[in-house]
């Protein structure tokens, strides 16, 4: 399967503030990704669908204008979040499909907004 | 919601004893995977499950998947302290390329 590298693995940052997160393919050209959103003891929740060179796809409930998703070439997407709050804290973590119906993850990003 | 359901939500067993986690959906898929996640870390993939298979082992893993009922089934056996974890199903679903996750079983194994 593919290999999937996100960064940073935490960050902290203070409110009103932006903070953007990377989602490299390492090894695959990942014409999709994705990005979930895990708050504390619970599921993950997918957030959108990044692809590649045209604009991406929201959930219902996600504000396209504070998570900002650009996926400019086949190997990286970066999700920022924009005016970051403190219910904006969670854990975001990325995911390539690959070919046939295997997914990779990536480590995954706890932002933690004070 | 299509989102998988799973149960138990938490299980408490000691080393040695089996662990059984179900997992329930509501429409048709493409595949069930299972996922683990240590606390606060990422996904690891365990097993995928196609629509058309009904049993598959790795290791200590066995999944079985039962269409008719809509549910799945991850069984670990001989369960060791390290497999404390929370364990995912995720399905595929057919015509959409995006995973929807269940709510997940958190298992503590007790040495």
């Amino acid at each position: 399967g593919a290999v999937v590298s996100q960064h940073p693995s935490w960050v902290i940052c203070k409110s009103g503030t932006s903070v953007k997160i990377e989602c490299r393919s390492l090894d695959f050209q990942a014409t999709t990704m994705f990005w979930y959103r895990q708050f504390p003891k619970q599921s993950l929740m997918l957030m959108a669908t990044s692809n590649e060179g045209s604009k991406a796809t929201y959930e219902q409930g996600v504000e396209k204008d504070k998570f900002l998703i650009n996926h400019a070439s086949l190997t990286l997407s970066t999700l920022t979040v924009t005016s970051a709050h403190p219910e904006d804290s969670s854990f975001y973590i990325c995911t390539v499909k690959g070919q046939g119906d295997g997914y990779t993850f990536g480590s995954g990003t706890r932002l933690t907004v004070v | 919601s299509q989102q998988g359901e799973e149960d138990p939500q938490a299980l408490s067993i000691q080393e040695g004893e089996n662990a059984t986690m179900n997992c329930s959906y509501k429409t048709s898929i493409n595949n069930l995977q299972w996922y683990r996640q240590n606390s606060g870390r990422g996904l690891v993939h365990l097993i995928l499950i196609r629509s058309n298979e009904r049993e598959k082992h790795s290791g200590r893993l066995r999944v079985t998947l039962d269409t008719s009922k809509k549910s799945s089934s991850l069984l670990i056996t001989a369960s060791r302290a390290a497999d404390t974890a929370s364990y995912f199903c995720a399905v595929g679903w057919r015509g959409y390329s995006t995973l929807t996750f269940g709510k997940g079983t958190m298992l503590l194994v007790s040495p």
